[in-house]
């Protein structure tokens, strides 16, 4: 059966500070992969998607960038927090197609302060 | 931007109550998703429905599509506490991706 991780479950750091967070699947191959943020009490927002290895798209402008360094693990980064950066972060995979569900992972809860 | 919109944002029931749920959407889809949230967990997938289609069930879950409209509704019948939770719509506009635009939610309260 497929798994998903995702680490720190929790997070705080200071404004100006890098950021790297951490997915991976297990039990699947060549998955589409998925960063979404979500602030308190909204919907999710998609920041990033991959289809394959090193292939990247952005969905939002911002001091984000993700990264897909093998099959399965996708890498959320920044160089410098912003305050507004605070929220939780999921990220998710599914199989390529277009009738596919996505399947998530715990989350991330990210504080800068 | 948001595709979804979720009506009503918030609804508190008693158990046994059924619970209804209404997702609007402004674009052509090629399907719709609904996902439920555990408050501060991931999401899990509900149920999926084409845009050809018109209604599907999953255990105590129905789910409406009326493509002229661009609605949906989920209809949670028989409802326990174990199904309070945030409920989402997503909507797929044929990107090829799967990537998914999803609504703010509603909140539903089953009280016991």
């Amino acid at each position: 059966s497929q798994t998903i991780h995702q680490w720190p479950a929790t997070l705080v750091q200071p404004v100006g500070s890098p950021l790297s967070l951490e997915c991976t699947v297990e039990g699947t191959s060549n998955p589409n992969l998925y960063w979404y943020r979500q602030a308190a009490g909204r919907g999710l927002q998609l920041l990033f998607y991959s289809v394959g290895i090193g292939q990247i798209s952005s969905e939002v402008p911002q001091n984000l960038s993700a990264s897909r360094p093998q099959d399965r693990q996708f890498i959320l980064s920044s160089k410098k927090l912003l305050l507004s950066d605070s929220g939780f972060y999921l990220c998710a995979w599914s199989n390529s197609g277009p009738y596919y569900e996505q399947y998530f992972g715990p989350g991330t809860r990210l504080t800068v302060t | 931007s948001q595709q979804g919109e979720e009506d009503p944002q918030a609804l508190s029931i008693q158990e046994g109550e059924n619970a209804t749920m209404n997702c609007s959407y402004k674009t052509s889809i090629n399907n719709l998703q609904w996902y439920r949230q555990n408050s501060g967990r991931g999401l899990v997938h509900l149920i999926l429905i084409r845009s050809n289609e018109r209604e599907k069930h999953s255990g105590r879950l129905r789910v409406t599509l009326d493509t002229s409209k661009k609605s949906s509704s989920l209809l949670i019948t028989a409802s326990r506490a174990a199904d309070t939770a945030s409920y989402f719509c997503a909507t797929d506009l044929n990107s090829g991706y799967s990537t998914l635009t999803f609504g703010k939610g509603t909140m539903l309260l089953v009280s016991p």
